[in-house]
């Protein structure tokens, strides 16, 4: 079955550091895998996906992730923490056999100032 | 203007009682869908409709009705109220599936407490 796994629930970074939010997966043929962050009392928010292609992709934020096949990962990393990036991300993978999205259950991300 | 709206945003009712939320997107997309997250958080997908038409129903209770009456337009009718029903109900869209990728347009939710 495909699944995403989010080894943290909750992530403490000082602002102006980098952050990695790590996800690996499992899935059967090639990987559609996703990064959506969630605010207070907010709907998600797509930031990026992987689809094919280089496996450092950019979104939105200054967010990147970086696909790794081997290690079946996708870690959610930015250069720098900003205080406003204090959120719940998620990540996510696509289903090829119902295109069903699965969501993993989530890392809340704190920056501290 | 809101690309994925819900109403209400808050409801709050007794067991037993039969409640609806609507959802509207405004973006062209063919595809709907109706998340549940519950209290620690964990989104789970109950429906999906592409173009008016059911497409994904996962193991949910009978007592949840989606209802599509057009593609811009996906309402949840739930009946019988329980306790294990209050949660936050997203409504999300995107474009038609065979040229969809996998983003999700999420509505701002709508939090359901059954007292």
């Amino acid at each position: 079955a495909q699944s995403v796994a989010q080894p943290e629930d909750q992530v403490n970074v000082a602002e102006g550091n980098p952050l990695t939010v790590k996800c690996t997966y499992s899935v059967s043929g090639n990987p559609y895998l996703f990064w959506y962050v969630q605010y207070p009392n907010r709907g998600l928010q797509f930031l990026l996906k992987y689809i094919t292609g280089d496996n450092l992709v950019k979104g939105s934020y200054g967010f990147e992730a970086e696909f790794n096949k081997s290690q079946t990962s996708f870690h959610l990393k930015k250069p720098s923490a900003l205080v406003s990036d204090s959120a719940l991300y998620f990540c996510a993978v696509r289903d090829s056999r119902d295109d069903k999205i699965i969501f993993g259950k989530g890392t809340r991300l704190h920056i501290l100032p | 203007d809101t690309a994925v709206s819900q109403t209400p945003k808050y409801l709050v009712t007794q067991m037993g009682n039969d409640k609806s939320i609507k959802c509207e997107q405004n973006l062209g997309h063919d595809t709907m869908y109706w998340y549940k997250q519950d209290s620690k958080k964990f989104l789970k997908i109950m429906f999906s409709y592409n173009n008016k038409e059911l497409i994904i129903n996962e193991t949910v209770p009978n007592r949840f009705s989606p209802k599509s009456p057009d593609k811009a337009h996906l309402n949840l009718h739930i009946n019988s109220l329980e306790l294990g029903d209050s949660a936050v109900y997203f409504c999300a869209s995107s474009q038609d599936l065979t040229v969809w990728s996998g983003e999700l347009f999420f509505g701002e939710g709508s939090r359901l407490t059954v007292l």
